[in-house]
């Protein structure tokens, strides 16, 4: 068990709609990573919060969104789905201390099916 | 920009036999390397790090990996599998400091292990 809490595990929903995944850090840590896990596209980076602010985007579609809240869980949120957006999402989380050897730990994913 | 190249989509090995994953990372910077297990429907383990000092890393499992600079590579081994390490296995390079805030994967190298 890495620490890391996602719900939900598994996501069914038609094209159009809009889903929200949630995830809850590791105990002390400030900073949430969401990835998105596909066959075609293998892991890709999405978007990186500290401490409640938005430090990083990767690959993310302008209809994805995430926020990470006081308590520091986060949440990314998925619009006008599509078919394509089918995958696998991981949060992960890290204290970040300002140095880069740290280590990310990952969530057991969310897996989402658009239909 | 930095990237990570698992050359072997697939391997079968003998139970009991060694294995040994490839991995070749591109970076522009002193290398933080990390080698993840994804078991069937599970999240992303680490199995080792490789931050700086000693090139010959142990991590869990029975598992090692040697970071050869010279070669940009990062092989990971084990000297007798067992079935329970069946699953897939991701490279990668990156860090989480204040100014490298991710991780990029490798597309994977999925293992058999036959009795």
């Amino acid at each position: 068990d890495s620490g890391v809490t996602q719900t939900p595990k598994h996501l069914i929903t038609a094209t159009g709609q809009r889903v929200t995944l949630r995830c809850s850090p590791r105990s002390g840590d400030l900073s949430v990573y969401w990835y998105q896990q596909s066959l075609d596209q293998g892991l890709q980076f999405l978007i990186q919060y500290y401490n409640g602010e938005e430090r990083a985007k990767g690959n993310i579609l302008e209809r994805f969104s995430a926020q990470q809240f006081p308590d520091l869980h986060s949440e990314l949120n998925l619009s006008s789905l599509e078919l394509g957006d089918s995958a696998l999402y991981f949060c992960a989380s890290s204290v970040e201390v300002g140095q880069r050897n740290t280590e990310a730990f990952f969530g057991q994913g969310t897996r989402l099916t658009v239909v | 920009a930095q990237s990570v190249t698992q050359p072997d989509i697939h391997i079968t090995v003998s139970e009991g036999a060694s294995l040994e994953l490839r991995c070749n990372y591109s970076y522009g910077a002193t290398p933080y390397l990390f080698w993840y297990v994804q078991s069937p429907g599970q999240g992303l383990q680490l199995l080792l790090k490789y931050f700086s000092g000693d090139t010959l890393v142990q991590g869990i499992k029975g598992f090692e990996a040697e970071f050869k600079r010279s070669q940009s590579s990062f092989n990971l081994r084990k000297p007798s599998v067992h079935w329970s390490d069946a699953a897939e296995y991701f490279c990668a390079v990156g860090g989480f400091g204040v100014n490298d805030y991710k991780l990029s994967f490798g597309a994977g190298t999925t293992v058999t292990v036959r009795a």
